[in-house]
This record gives C-alpha cells, structure tokens and sequence, in this order.
C-alpha cells in the first residue's frame, strides 16, 4: 500500500498567520490528492481535489500544490475558523491512504 | 438538501457480525461510487471500502479484506457494510461517503480519474467489546 507521511502533525499559529502543511507518498502518485478539514466531533470536510482544484464553496485562502511524491496544503491567512484537523488522502492507487493529520491549534 | 445518513452501530463481542446502512437522499444515487471511512477513537482517518455506481467493482483496505463486504442496493438508494469477524481494533466511528468523482482530465498521455469525498454522514458508532 502506498504510504502517506503528513508534517507536521500538529503547529501552533496565530489568526493571520500562513500555514503549510505537506503530504509525501511512498511513490509516486502523480496528482491524484485530495485534502480534508476535520473539526472535533464532526465529519470531514473536502477542501481540494485533484492536489490543487478547490472544492465548491472552499474559501480561497485554502490552496494546494504539488505531483508525484510531494504536496503541500497553504492556508495564507490563517481564519479562527480554520483551527481543525487536516488530512490527506491519496487516490492513485488501491487501497486509498490518508496520512497522519496535522492539528492547527492556537498559539 | 444531499444527505447521507448511517444506522446499524452498536456493540457487539469479537468474532460476532453487525451490518451497516446508508441511506441516501437528495442525489442521484446511482450516479456516484460510495465508499466507508472510519475513524478509531482519538486516531486518524482510514479508508475501509469503496464500491462502484452499479455495484460491479469493489475495493478493500488490507486491515478489512475477506471479514468486510460493501454492497448497494440503487432503487432503496442504500449502500451497505456487512462486518464479520470482528475485533476490538475495527471500534470506531464509521462515515458513509459519497465520491462525486469530477470529470476526468488528461495527464499526459493518458487519463486521469480523481476521488472527492465530498458528502459524508455523521457517522455511526461501531464498539468491538467483551
């Protein structure tokens, strides 16, 4: 199965910040990524698809980048509504793998 | 509104079978693959099963494969997790997800299919206990 190692798994930030969060997968997986927001007690969200297409709705502070084996989830003005969980998960390959998450708290 | 909601969680003792449901509504069911998520307690995500719009293609995680069985039934607008086996490492909260899979784009030169995830239910318990 493919490996997707998260980092990191969890920062401390401050409303207005910038944050970056990145996805390595064991091999290669070429765009096939997609990054969900998860608030305690809730059901996961999806933010992006595609490694870099936004979903409907998903406010555009939210931006995702890169192919192959490297990804990156950017938050550029960090929302107090945006302190949550996020995970990616792979679909390039069966069976789909999420990575670790990473928890945004506050600083 | 597009809803999903789970039923069938409970408690049950290791080695016993529980059968979860999705019910659907406000899509087009039939259109979309559905798949299971769960989620241990305190612990992150895992990909459990997905199955295909007319039920012909399903996929499991390795941690599920020959104790789980994903099945649909479209005219009830319903998707199914039948669990056998169970341990106490299968408690969890369990998500009925629906993947809306966007157009397919070109990737050089072949074609690319993505998962979106983009409709969960709340989730339903699921507890593996003596």
């Amino acid at each position: 199965a493919i490996q997707m190692t998260q980092s990191p798994s969890s920062l401390s930030a401050s409303v207005g910040d910038r944050v970056t969060i990145t996805c390595r997968a064991s091999q290669g997986i070429r765009g096939d990524l997609g990054w969900y927001q998860q608030k305690p007690g809730k059901a996961p969200k999806l933010l992006i698809y595609a490694a870099s297409t936004l979903q409907t709705g998903v406010p555009s502070r939210f931006s995702g980048s890169g192919s192959d084996t490297d990804f990156t989830l950017t938050i550029s003005s960090l929302q107090p509504e945006d302190f949550a969980t996020y995970f990616c998960l792979q679909d390039f390959g069966y069976p789909r793998t999420f990575g670790q998450g990473t928890k945004v708290e506050v600083k | 509104e597009a809803q999903l909601v789970e039923s069938g969680g409970g408690l049950v003792q290791p080695g016993g079978s529980l059968r979860l449901s999705c019910a659907a509504s406000g899509f087009i069911f039939s259109n979309d693959w559905m798949t299971w998520i769960r989620q241990a307690p305190g612990k992150g995500l895992e990909w459990v099963a997905n199955i295909k719009q007319d039920g012909s293609e399903m996929h499991y995680a390795d941690s599920v494969k020959g104790r789980f069985t994903i099945s649909r039934d479209n005219a009830k607008k319903s998707l199914y997790l039948d669990m056998n086996s169970l341990r106490v490492d299968d408690t969890a909260v369990y998500y009925c997800v629906r993947d809306s899979s966007p157009p397919p784009r070109l990737c050089g030169s072949s074609v690319c299919y993505f998962d979106a995830l983009d409709l969960w239910g709340q989730g339903t318990i699921v507890t593996v206990s003596s």
